[in-house]
């Protein structure tokens, strides 16, 4: 089956930690993103990658970083820098970024808590 | 700025009545409006997409129409069922070629029996 697959679906965070959330589509998808969702709002962009070994800031990116060495993956870091990483992050891909009729397809999620 | 609103914020219906919800947009230049349901927990899944020549579109039970002169989006549901209990988010492409997305904080609709 085709899909996007995000992983682990639940991450717990010490403060001051790292840590890496992992996103794998094998659609073929050039385009990939990252999102950040926060109750009562909508999703705010935190980096995207339109081709491997390339990817550029979104919205909300101080306090994460991304590294696209292969089509088929795009991981987020949460660095420690990031003041308020509780949230649910959602990775999306799709085709190209430009199309008029782009869709994005997204993952299911991983839900990462600071203890 | 570009903004997405909706609205009602959360909605509670009876299984098999039909509902409505509403999404205005300030968004230029516009390219496309998009309907995502959102299970709980789940990443958002796509309902509908439509550029601004379109003013209805539907997929099933799910109906959504545009105005691109007031920019208002609604999407109607049909018949509800319990499992149409979700998040709807409206999501609008900015830009003239359609590469910058803007959401909605969705509306929640509970479906009950």
């Amino acid at each position: 089956d085709g899909g996007i697959t995000q992983s682990p679906k639940y991450l717990f965070r010490k403060e001051g930690q790292n840590v890496t959330l992992s996103c794998e589509q094998n659609l073929n998808h050039d385009a990939m993103y990252w999102y950040r969702q926060d109750p009562g709002q909508g999703l705010r962009l935190i980096y995207y990658s339109q081709i491997v070994n390339d990817f550029q800031k979104g919205d909300i990116a101080e306090g994460y970083s991304v590294s696209r060495e292969k089509k088929e993956s795009f991981p987020l870091t949460v660095t420690s820098a990031q003041k308020n990483p509780t949230a649910f992050y959602l990775c999306a891909s799709s085709i190209d970024r430009v199309s008029l009729n782009t869709e994005a397809f997204f993952g299911q999620g991983t839900r990462l808590t600071v203890v | 700025k570009n903004q997405v609103e909706q609205s009602p914020q959360s909605l509670i219906i009876l299984e098999g009545k039909n509902c409505t919800l509403q999404c205005n947009y300030t968004v230029s230049p516009f390219s496309n409006l998009r309907w995502y349901k959102q299970d709980t927990g789940r990443g958002p899944v796509s309902l509908t997409i439509m550029t601004f020549s379109e003013n209805t579109k539907s997929n099933g039970r799910y109906t959504a129409t545009l105005d691109a002169d007031t920019k208002q989006s609604s999407l109607h549901i049909t018949a509800s069922q319990l499992s149409d209990s979700a998040s709807y988010i409206c999501v609008v492409s900015a830009g003239s070629r359609g590469n910058k997305l803007v959401f909605g904080a969705g509306t929640i609709l509970r479906v009950k029996s």
